[in-house]
C-alpha cells in the first residue's frame, strides 16, 4: 500500500536557522497539508497546497514558514528562522481528492520531530 | 470553529472488553475521521463517516455519526493489548478541506 514518507525523522537546529522538512506524497493524490503537533497537545493544521498554490492557512502560518513541490513530487515545508516554540511534530498529509467516497481521507506521513535548541 | 473534542481523555480496560471513545464537534461537517497514534508516532488512519452516513465497520472497529448532536463515537471490539493508543477524532467541513483535530483519547488495554 502507498505511503506518505517523510524526512529527516529528525531534526534538531539552533535557534534563527533555517530548516526545511521534506515530504514525498502518495502519487497521483492532489491535495497536500502540513500539520503540527507541539509534545502533549492536539494536531494544529498549518497550511494546505492544491494546484501548486496555497489554497489555506492557519494563523501559525506566518511569513516565516514557506511552502513548495519544487519538482513536482516533493512537498517541503521551510522555515526561515526557527523559533524555539517552532519544536514539535511536523507531520505531511496528503488527500486523493477525486469525487469518490474514499478520495477524502487524508493520509498523513510518519512526522518529522524538530527540535529547537 | 469547529472542534473535535473526544472523551472520555483517558480511558483504561482489559484485554477481551470494549473500548467506546466519544467525539463532539461545534459546527456542520462534511466528513470525520478517526485516527490511531501510537506514542511519539505518525498518525494512522482508521475510517472516515461522512456526514449523510449514520454508522460504519471496519473490522473491529465501529463509527456513529449524529449530525443533530454533532457527536460521533469509536467503538473497538474485542480490544487487545496493541489497540494501546491516542485515538484522534478529526472533522473537515468540505471535502477536501483542513482537518480539526480534537485532543484524543488515551487508550491503555491491560493484559
Amino acid at each position: 500500500e502507498p505511503e506518505v514518507t517523510q524526512t529527516p525523522s529528525h531534526q534538531v537546529t539552533q535557534m534563527g536557522q533555517e530548516v526545511i522538512l521534506r515530504c514525498v506524497p502518495i502519487s497521483n493524490h492532489l491535495y497536500f497539508y502540513w500539520y503540527r503537533q507541539i509534545l502533549g497537545q492536539k494536531v494544529e493544521f498549518l497550511v494546505s497546497f492544491y494546484n501548486n498554490e496555497i489554497s489555506e492557512k492557519s494563523e501559525i502560518f506566518d511569513d516565516q514558514f514557506s511552502v513548495e513541490r519544487p519538482d513536482g513530487s516533493n512537498f517541503t515545508l521551510k522555515i526561515r528562522s526557527t523559533k524555539l516554540e517552532d519544536s514539535a511534530m511536523y507531520f505531511c498529509a496528503n488527500l486523493l481528492g477525486l469525487a469518490t467516497t474514499s478520495s477524502y481521507e487524508q493520509y498523513f506521513g510518519p512526522g518529522t520531530r524538530l527540535t529547537v535548541t | 470553529s469547529q472542534q473535535g473534542e473526544e472523551d472520555p481523555q483517558a480511558l483504561s480496560i482489559q484485554e477481551g472488553e470494549n473500548a467506546t471513545m466519544n467525539c463532539s464537534y461545534k459546527t456542520s461537517i462534511n466528513n470525520l475521521q478517526w485516527y490511531r497514534q501510537n506514542s511519539g508516532r505518525g498518525l494512522v488512519h482508521l475510517i472516515l463517516i461522512r456526514s449523510n452516513e449514520r454508522e460504519k465497520h471496519s473490522g473491529r472497529l465501529r463509527v456513529t455519526l449524529d449530525t443533530s448532536k454533532k457527536s460521533s463515537s469509536l467503538l473497538i471490539t474485542a480490544s487487545r493489548a496493541a489497540d494501546t493508543a491516542s485515538y484522534f477524532c478529526a472533522t473537515a467541513s468540505e471535502g477536501a478541506q483542513k482537518l480539526v483535530f480534537g485532543q484524543g483519547t488515551r487508550l491503555t488495554i491491560n493484559p
